[in-house]
């Protein structure tokens, strides 16, 4: 499978626990997006990263959460700390370079839930 | 402030017919613009996309229309499945694609 690779599919955390979210791009694509939805809601931007660079942030809530995209590896987002509302879809995406007429592909989302 | 909207959140259609799904945008820097699909607990696939140089992108039974003077672009589904049934979820992104902001998005139900 050469899509966008993410994992768990599903996490349930405890209030106050972290949460980790992989994601591996597409062969060959060095940008990842990270997007939330919230129940009922659409797909809100929360980070834009290629390897070993933060590109755009201006999503990401201002505490707790973080994003990384190392060199070797996938790319993670954490949440520290979590809260109820943090419960959602978090999907990743990926395109092969940051250009004009660039798609983004999406992985398969990681559902957490936070008890 | 909602950059892209759609402002059907859901729209029903018999099959056979067409489906024209409609979304409006704020801001003039976008240039490139792209629909995607979306089943229940998976992700969005892509479905066609298409840039300010154009008015119109053509992929089989989808059409894309962009009027950039009114901000509006629509999608069109010629002859509607039941198994297009899904959120269809419009994207803008500006010059190089940075981040793109989605719409929240509209339900189609496409019925027998």
């Amino acid at each position: 499978n050469a899509g966008v690779m993410q994992n768990p599919r599903h996490l349930v955390r405890r209030r106050g626990q972290e949460a980790r979210l992989r994601c591996s791009p597409m062969k060959g694509h060095s940008h990842v997006y990270w997007y939330r939805q919230l129940p009922e809601e659409g797909l809100k931007f929360m980070v834009y990263l290629q390897k070993e660079n933060i590109i755009d942030e201006s999503g990401m809530p201002k505490e707790r959460f973080s994003a990384e995209f190392p060199k070797e590896g996938p790319s993670i987002l954490r949440i520290q700390q979590v809260v109820r509302g943090d419960s959602a879809a978090y999907f990743c995406a990926s395109s092969p370079q940051n250009g004009f007429g660039n798609t983004i592909y999406f992985g398969e989302g990681s559902w957490l839930t936070v008890v | 402030d909602q950059q892209v909207k759609q402002n059907s959140p859901s729209l029903s259609v018999q099959e056979g017919r067409i489906s024209i799904l409609n979304c409006d945008y704020t801001n003039s820097m976008f240039d490139y613009f792209l629909w995607y699909k979306k089943y229940p607990a998976e992700g969005p696939t892509f479905l066609i996309s298409i840039s300010s140089i154009k008015d119109k992108n053509e992929d089989g039974r989808f059409t894309v229309f962009l009027n950039k003077s009114a901000k509006h672009l629509s999608l069109h589904i010629v002859p509607s499945q039941p198994g297009d049934s899904a959120v269809y979820f419009c994207a803008a992104g500006d010059n190089y694609g940075q981040n793109f902001v989605f719409g929240p998005g509209t339900r189609l139900s496409v019925l027998p």
